[in-house]
């Protein structure tokens, strides 16, 4: 199966730390992707993971453990435009199977 | 480059009516994904392209659902007849190539089309 869990919302402060976690199952994984999508526009990319370990991208990282199926979304100094829904997908062969989003708010 | 174009950005048709959407990947971008995207179930792939040729279509949600890929840089998604269920968000997607292969594997979203059917 491809159950992909996440929070559905969260909340945070401007200039604070939020870390949203990704937990799936799947047969046939090639790596996971985030996706940022603000409300009414397209997803965009972020990151991708097919090893074990943390990728930094400036104020983003990602960090991915195979053998836990957990991820997980680390924003830094958060500022209100990171104010949006952010998309964990699964990679399956070359399908992307995306979980249903978690809804962040930055309140200054 | 101009992106992944989509049309139309609204689309508003009434119960049984023939809708068709269409989309025009990036240049040079071999594989091409259509999405649906609703609150209750997130963003769903319908199917997907490689070369123009369809590969995967086990997420279309039923026969009144067709998509086609004439060449590289144009496909459609039709819906005969429509429902007020596949009122939605319809993203085309491409991609240089597939993920997994080395090189680019991001995929590029268009901006959607907003379907409503009353």
């Amino acid at each position: 199966g491809q159950n992909i869990d996440q929070p559905t919302e969260m909340t945070a402060t401007e200039g604070a730390i939020v870390q949203i976690n990704c937990t799936y199952q799947t047969s046939g994984f090639n790596g996971l992707f985030w996706y940022q999508q603000h409300a009414g526009e397209a997803p965009t990319f972020l990151s991708y993971n097919v090893l074990d370990g943390l990728e930094e991208k400036g104020r983003f990282s990602s960090f991915l453990s195979r053998s836990k199926g957990y991820s997980y979304l680390l924003l830094k100094e958060l500022q209100m435009k990171d104010s949006a829904s952010y998309l964990c997908a699964v990679s399956y062969t070359d399908k992307l199977i995306f979980g249903t989003g978690t809804r962040l708010q930055v309140f200054p | 480059d101009a992106g992944v174009i989509q049309s139309p950005r609204h689309e508003v048709t009434e119960m049984g009516q023939e809708v068709t959407l269409r989309c025009k990947p990036i240049s040079g971008h071999d594989y091409l994904f259509w999405y649906r995207q609703t609150m209750m179930r997130g963003l769903e792939l319908l199917i997907y392209f490689n070369n123009n040729v369809p590969i995967d279509d086990s997420g279309m949600p039923e026969d009144r659902f067709s998509a086609k890929m004439p060449n590289a840089s144009f496909s459609t998604l039709k819906i005969q007849p429509s429902e007020p269920r596949d009122s939605a968000v319809y993203f085309c997607a491409s991609s240089r190539t597939g993920i997994g292969a080395s090189g680019t594997y991001e995929q590029y979203f268009g901006p959607g089309t907003r379907l409503t059917v009353t």
